[in-house]
């Protein structure tokens, strides 16, 4: 069973650009989660999304942005990108609702790092 | 808010000995608590999950434990190996945000 998948694995980026991350998650998971891990900051969770609804949302600036697509496909984009939006875009996906459950296991892709010069 | 310490920051062991990691955590309503491990340059891997009713889970040579109450978990590794090396993060899944809270992590590395 293959797991979850992120495209592209490393990205270069300037300042005022827009980036399209890809994630793909477990066949049959229907919740994708992203996460922004930095060394300062740790792992911070973005948003959520299930049934191609957003359900929940961290505290990052509306540059940051997704969707998702009716196969669970997901997709995250950052526009206007500035020097602190260089970190490692990990997403997870699970079968339901990994916010509001008690035993959604996570299981994460192994991210897209993302440089902004 | 809900906040999610873990310490010590790094751990370094020789091979074979056995270890505890401490989650600890400010908010007791959640829905679960979660170890990840995480390699170098890579995502995070799935070890133990401990739903908010349970006190405890096995799995090989780890065994986590919960205490909700007073907001601590921890992940006991017995008889560690340097495959055993890797940052290890626990996250609290928070009923009332609906989201995961994670640790900053214990980077442990365990010298053969």
């Amino acid at each position: 069973k293959a797991g979850v998948t992120q495209t592209p694995r490393y990205l270069i980026k300037t300042r005022g650009q827009q980036v399209t991350l890809s994630c793909s998650p477990i066949s049959g998971h229907r919740s994708v989660s992203w996460y922004q891990q930095t060394p300062g900051q740790g792992l911070q969770f973005l948003f959520e999304y299930f049934s191609e609804t957003q359900r929940n949302k961290g505290n990052f600036p509306g540059r940051f942005s997704g969707r998702q697509f009716s196969n669970s496909r997901s997709e995250m984009n950052v526009s206007t990108l500035e020097l602190g939006d260089s970190a490692l875009y990990l997403c997870a996906s699970s079968l339901g609702l990994a916010g509001f459950s008690n035993q959604e296991t996570q299981y994460f892709g192994r991210g897209t790092r993302l440089l902004v010069l | 808010k809900q906040e999610v310490t873990q310490i010590p920051a790094a751990l370094s062991v020789p091979e074979g000995e056995n270890l505890v990691l401490n989650c600890s955590f400010t908010d007791s309503a959640i829905y679960n608590l979660q170890w990840f491990r995480q390699d170098p340059g890579k995502g995070l891997t799935s070890l133990l999950l401990i739903q908010s009713s349970q006190r405890e889970q096995t799995s090989g040579r780890l065994n986590a434990s919960l205490d909700k109450s007073s907001g601590r978990s921890t992940l006991y590794i017995a008889a560690s190996q340097p495959g055993d090396s890797a940052t290890y993060l626990c996250a609290v899944s928070d009923t009332n945000a609906g989201k995961s809270t994670f640790g900053d992590g214990t980077t442990l590395t365990v010298k053969p």
